[in-house]
């Protein structure tokens, strides 16, 4: 079946420190991959994405690449924020599917 | 342009009731989807809906739970004879279109969740 494994949470670290959440994949098709971000009190949004292989989605300073060889889509950014404690969400969706298929979460805390 | 809208946030509900979740999505999507948080762990699809047909219904518990998305009006989901075990997050996500395609167009836009809790 498809299946995404995250890096077990939580991860706390201090501001400016180097970030990464590892993301691990199973699929039966071709997936899409996602990271979303949960801000307290809010709902998911999309942080970035990658639809083929050796793709790189980045934004806000994020950056994950989508490597096949090792199903991983790991994300990481190098210099993190205070604003950026929140849940991250890896997921995939199979090319042709509706339905996300999420990780359990690792919620960040960056201290000051 | 307004996000997905989701009502109530927050609701309580006692074993036996009936819990309605309510969810209207952007100006433009046909499609909704509802997914579930159970306490620390993911998000788990329920439902797929365009409007006043279910598409995929093939995460949604056999017993007491329905999905519409009527012509007119939002998607709603429905939980009837609650349980403990119903509590939990309920995320709406709609999209203009479906089938999981490369464009954007696919992409799934979330509403804030409804936080059921069943005492």
């Amino acid at each position: 079946g498809n299946s995404v494994t995250q890096m077990e949470g939580p991860v706390t670290l201090s501001e400016e420190a180097f970030l990464t959440i590892n993301c691990t994949y199973t699929a039966t098709g071709y997936p899409s991959l996602f990271w979303y971000v949960q801000y307290p009190g809010e709902g998911l949004q999309l942080l970035l994405k990658a639809t083929k292989a050796d793709d790189k989605g980045s934004n806000k300073g994020f950056e994950a690449t989508y490597r096949k060889e090792t199903t991983s889509f790991h994300l990481e950014k190098g210099s993190v924020q205070v604003s950026d404690s929140a849940v991250y969400f890896c997921a995939l969706i199979i090319q042709g599917a509706q339905k996300l298929v999420f990780g359990q979460g690792t919620r960040l805390t960056i201290n000051p | 342009n307004a996000g997905v809208m989701q009502n109530p946030r927050h609701l309580v509900r006692r074993r036996g009731q009936e819990a309605r979740l309510r969810c209207s999505p952007m100006k433009g999507h046909s499609h909704v989807y509802w997914y579930r948080q159970l306490p620390e762990e993911g998000l788990k699809f329920m439902v797929y809906l365009q409007k006043e047909n279910i598409i995929d219904e093939s995460g949604m518990p056999k017993e007491r739970f329905s999905a519409e998305f009527p012509k007119e009006g939002p998607s709603i989901l429905r939980i009837q004879q609650v349980v403990r075990g119903d509590s939990a997050a309920y995320f709406c996500a709609s999209s203009p279109r479906g089938g999981g395609g490369l464009q954007s167009s696919y992409e799934q836009y979330f509403g804030p969740g409804t936080r059921l809790t069943v005492t």
